[in-house]
């Protein structure tokens, strides 16, 4: 079946400029998240939801970003008035369950560059 | 706050040779293990996974051991292939509100096989 799919897949932006990075979850997925990977690095978590609660945005680096998933399936992550330390990968996750246990599929990420 | 160490990149080997790649962990309560890898070009997949103390995740040759009292998760193949190259972190799952399943990761340990 269709896996967790990001659009778009590269993105680059002039510093202040708005972007919105969409996340297409795999069907039927109840939890979503999204991370931040800075190069050479891990990833680093943002925010989450179930379904279209969003239960923790701890991990928002800053009031300039924004997360929704209205229906409780795509997700989008919006940043406002971009800065040049926001160019990063950002990954979505969606997994059946909320369960510590549970895998969560990975989409293939947005490459952000902000200039 | 929970956090996860890997043993620094980049490692290269030949073909064939034995594979460990260390992973030592600090969390409160009992986390769930993960081993994911990043192929060139590719997004995160799942490797291997370990729920609870003692368990043994095991995928395409790679295995990796819970174990509680060193507090470690490393990966270990015993005869590395070329297609094997890629980056490999290290997870653990990190409860938050209502059993969410955050992920932590290491800083990733890039792995170069030479035929």
């Amino acid at each position: 079946g269709a896996g967790v799919s990001q659009s778009p897949r590269y993105k680059v932006a002039k510093r202040g400029q708005d972007v919105a990075l969409r996340c297409d979850p795999i069907s039927g997925h109840v939890s979503l998240f999204w991370y931040q990977q800075a190069l050479g690095q891990g990833p680093e978590f943002l925010t989450y939801f179930q379904n279209e609660a969003q239960l923790d945005k701890s991990g928002l680096p800053s009031d300039r970003f924004f997360a929704e998933r209205p229906e409780g399936s795509v997700s989008t992550l919006k940043i406002q008035r971009t800065q040049q330390e926001d160019s990063a990968v950002y990954l979505c996750a969606s997994s059946l369950v909320w369960s510590t246990q549970e895998t969560q599929y990975f989409g293939p990420g947005t490459r952000l560059l902000v200039l | 706050g929970n956090s996860v160490t890997q043993m620094e990149g980049p490692v290269t080997l030949s073909e064939e040779a034995f594979l460990t790649i260390n992973c030592t962990y600090t969390a409160t309560g009992y986390p769930s293990l993960f081993w994911y890898v990043q192929y060139p070009g590719e997004g995160l997949q799942l490797l291997l996974k370990a729920t609870k103390a003692d368990d043994k995740g095991s995928n395409k040759g790679f295995e990796a051991t819970y174990r509680k009292e060193t507090t470690s998760f490393h990966l270990e193949k015993g005869s590395v292939q070329v297609s094997d190259s890629a980056v490999y972190f290290c997870a653990l799952s990190d409860v938050r509100v209502q059993g969410a399943q955050k992920l932590v990761f290491g800083q990733g340990t890039r792995l170069t096989i030479n035929p």
